[in-house]
């Protein structure tokens, strides 16, 4: 599974969008970008994922680039409750194995 | 729908004690199991996976084990515990064909 590489903080004011930026510059063909969010002593809560187009559900938008290297997640109008740590990984869970990075805290200020 | 349980949510074990942690699924058949470490304020990182019964894969050699003696079950065992083995444990499956990882609730585990 690819590396991913995330900045290790970002703020967003309440009610604003909140962009979170991935890149997995080494991924392969067949593996999925996927999303996670962690609030403190909680199982990760999968969010998204994509393979090239942009994916859209009732809690964010994926938009991956079109070389498949970087990605960014969008929280459109962010919460208080929004307050995470967010994960981006790459990986094809068919293969099996997969690894997370140290992902990004994610303060939401009012 | 699909279902993890894991237990206990904490656990205080002594150095050099046994531990076993299990996990089960329910509303899926032959899913991809997984088990991470969480160390406090840091990413997970995965101990084992398993992609089918007693087919064990293991990413970083240490002082654990894991089983898959049923189809949804997975144990995740040691014959004695360091201080090193403690964190934040956390389970996961995984239906295949790019599907989603899901997680349990996770064991904090404190290893004195």
């Amino acid at each position: 599974d690819a590396k991913t590489t995330q900045p290790p903080s970002m703020d967003c004011a309440e009610g604003r969008a909140a962009n979170l930026p991935c890149n997995h510059s080494t991924i392969s063909g067949n593996e999925y970008v996927y999303w996670y969010r962690q609030i403190h002593s909680q199982g990760p809560q999968y969010i998204i994922h994509g393979l090239k187009n942009n994916e859209t559900n009732e809690m964010a938008s994926l938009i991956i680039t079109e070389d498949r290297k970087s990605s960014t997640l969008i929280l459109p109008h962010a919460t208080l409750r929004d307050t995470a740590v967010y994960y981006c990984i790459a990986l094809n869970t068919n293969a099996g194995k997969s690894t997370f990075g140290d992902g990004t805290t994610l303060t939401v200020k009012p | 729908s699909q279902t993890i349980h894991q237990w206990p949510a904490t656990l205080v074990q002594p150095v050099g004690s046994p531990l076993s942690l299990e996990c089960t699924v329910e509303g899926t058949s032959n899913p991809n199991l997984y088990w991470y470490r969480q160390a406090a304020g840091r990413g997970l990182q995965l101990l084992f996976y398993s992609v089918g019964i007693g087919q064990i894969s293991s990413e970083v050699p240490q002082n654990l084990s894991a089983s898959r003696p049923q189809d949804r079950q997975f144990i995740l065992s040691s014959k004695k515990l360091l201080l090193s083995d403690s964190g934040f444990y956390l389970c996961a499956h995984a239906a295949g064909d790019n599907s989603p990882l899901h997680f349990g609730n996770g064991t904090r585990l404190t290893v004195t």
